[in-house]
């Protein structure tokens, strides 16, 4: 799996778009890029994923640049419960044995502030 | 209902002891898998099951014994418990399957506190 360089903190005022960035420039052609977050005390959870087009759900938005080199999560209108830590990953989709592990960096702590 | 639980929340022992840590899912995967979360945050898969067969070892050592009676459930059991297993563990579950995207979910974690 492709390595991702994330920043170690991040503040957001609450209300505001809290704009994540992942580096993953050696990402490979058939390589997703996921994000998860864990807050505090709780087990991670999915957020979203792509492969080349932009996304998104109910909780995020991602932008992928065109070179696929690199990546945003996008948070419209951060809360005080959108604090955590964002990790960002990339591997390929669905694949079996060890390509289905999730390999998680150091992450992003985000704090969302009053 | 909790899709991914785990058994217990909190596990506090003596070294050398012997624990289990009971996971179930009730999403209908067909995959799980065992994370260790230590005290530095790091976040590393352990094991990994599909159809009760073993496909992710990552070099834990075999004092870790997992076990998946069906597809539903994973349980890890631990012998001569160690100072450095105090951690969160963390069950996760996902549906196989060609180029299905493998989206995981998570448990609450079971933090165990070895003195």
């Amino acid at each position: 799996d492709a390595k991702t360089t994330q920043p170690p903190s991040m503040d957001c005022a609450e209300g505001r778009a809290a704009n994540l960035p992942c580096n993953h420039s050696t990402i490979s052609g058939n390589e997703y890029v996921y994000w998860y977050r864990q807050i505090h005390s709780q087990g991670p959870q999915y957020i979203i994923h792509g492969l080349k087009n932009n996304e998104t759900n109910e909780m995020a938005s991602l932008i992928i640049t065109e070179d696929r080199k690199s990546s945003t999560l996008i948070l419209p209108h951060a809360t005080l419960r959108d604090t955590a830590v964002y990790y960002c990953i990339v591997r390929v989709a669905g694949g079996t044995g060890t390509a289905s592990k999730l390999t998680f960096g150091t992450g992003t702590r985000l704090q969302v502030t009053l | 209902d909790t899709a991914v639980s785990q058994t217990p929340k909190y596990l506090v022992t003596q070294m050398g002891n012997d624990k289990s840590i009971k996971c179930e899912q009730n999403l209908g995967h067909d995959t799980m898998y065992w994370y260790k979360q230590d005290s530095k945050k790091f976040l590393k898969i352990m094991f990994s099951y599909n159809n009760k067969e073993l496909i992710i070892n990552e070099t834990v050592p075999n004092r870790f014994s997992p076990k998946s009676p069906d597809k539903a459930h994973l349980n890890l059991h631990i012998n001569s418990l160690e100072l450095g297993d105090s951690a969160v563990y963390f069950c996760a579950s996902s549906q196989f399957g060609g180029n299905r995207i493998n989206i995981q979910y998570f448990g609450a974690g079971t933090r165990l506190s070895v003195l």
